[in-house]
């Protein structure tokens, strides 16, 4: 019983470069979320998704992308990393917005 | 959009002691409210969640909240602290779409 995988956990990456960060779930939750976490402000929802083709920006979209091409996977992208992006991201999913969401363990990321 | 505002970044208490975390919210429609826990390197997980059933909400670990609507808060309270309670805590709100996070309380359990 996964629940929610995040990959990787840890990445280093030179300000400019690209990635994605990887998040599925195993739950057939309709809704999924990313957030990046830093120091004294809690967590902030970047992205999130109701269901697969269907995606919303939160409070911080900016710099980040996101798809939602199938209902178990949901993509975060970094198309030019910055070094503001250093952060902890946390990828969550739930049945619903109403209903409790399961997060994964998080990926730490350090853009130099 | 909706918002949670947490009352204090770090609360220390004795073991044994009363532990009391603040949470406000603010929400257009009737919110969905959630405190999450999170231990050192790890994801959150659930402690409890207010869905507009019963006001007095208990959770895991001892952990209850009550919703007051008309001071729109949404605090936690556990009678007596104890050492494994050391963590972090985070109030949530959702409209039914995306869910909002505080900016967390750092609880200190001191022997």
């Amino acid at each position: 019983n996964a629940g929610v995988t995040q990959t990787p956990k840890f990445q280093v990456l030179k300000t400019g470069q690209s990635m994605t960060l990887q998040c599925a779930q195993d739950m057939n939750h309709e809704y999924m979320s990313w957030y990046r976490q830093d120091p004294g402000m809690g967590l902030r929802l970047i992205h999130y998704s109701v269901g697969a083709g269907i995606t919303d920006q939160g409070e911080v979209p900016n710099g980040y992308n996101v798809s939602r091409s199938t209902t178990e996977d949901f993509p975060l992208r970094l198309l030019s990393a910055a070094p503001s992006q250093t952060s902890v991201y946390f990828c969550a999913s739930s049945d619903r917005g109403t209903t409790e969401a399961f997060f994964g363990q998080g990926t730490r990321l350090t853009v130099v | 959009a909706q918002s949670v505002t947490q009352l204090g970044s770090h609360v220390s208490v004795s073991e044994g002691a009363l532990v009391l975390l603040r949470c406000n919210y603010s929400s257009s429609v009737p919110p969905y409210l959630f405190w999450y826990v999170q231990y050192p390197n790890q994801g959150l997980q659930l402690l409890l969640k207010y869905t507009s059933a019963a006001t007095l909400v208990k959770g895991i670990n001892g952990f209850e909240a009550e919703f007051k609507k008309s001071e729109t808060s949404f605090h936690l309270t556990k009678p007596s602290a104890h050492m494994s309670d050391a963590a972090e805590y985070f109030c949530a709100v959702s409209d039914r779409n995306d869910m909002r996070f505080g900016a967390g309380t750092r609880l200190t359990v001191k022997p």
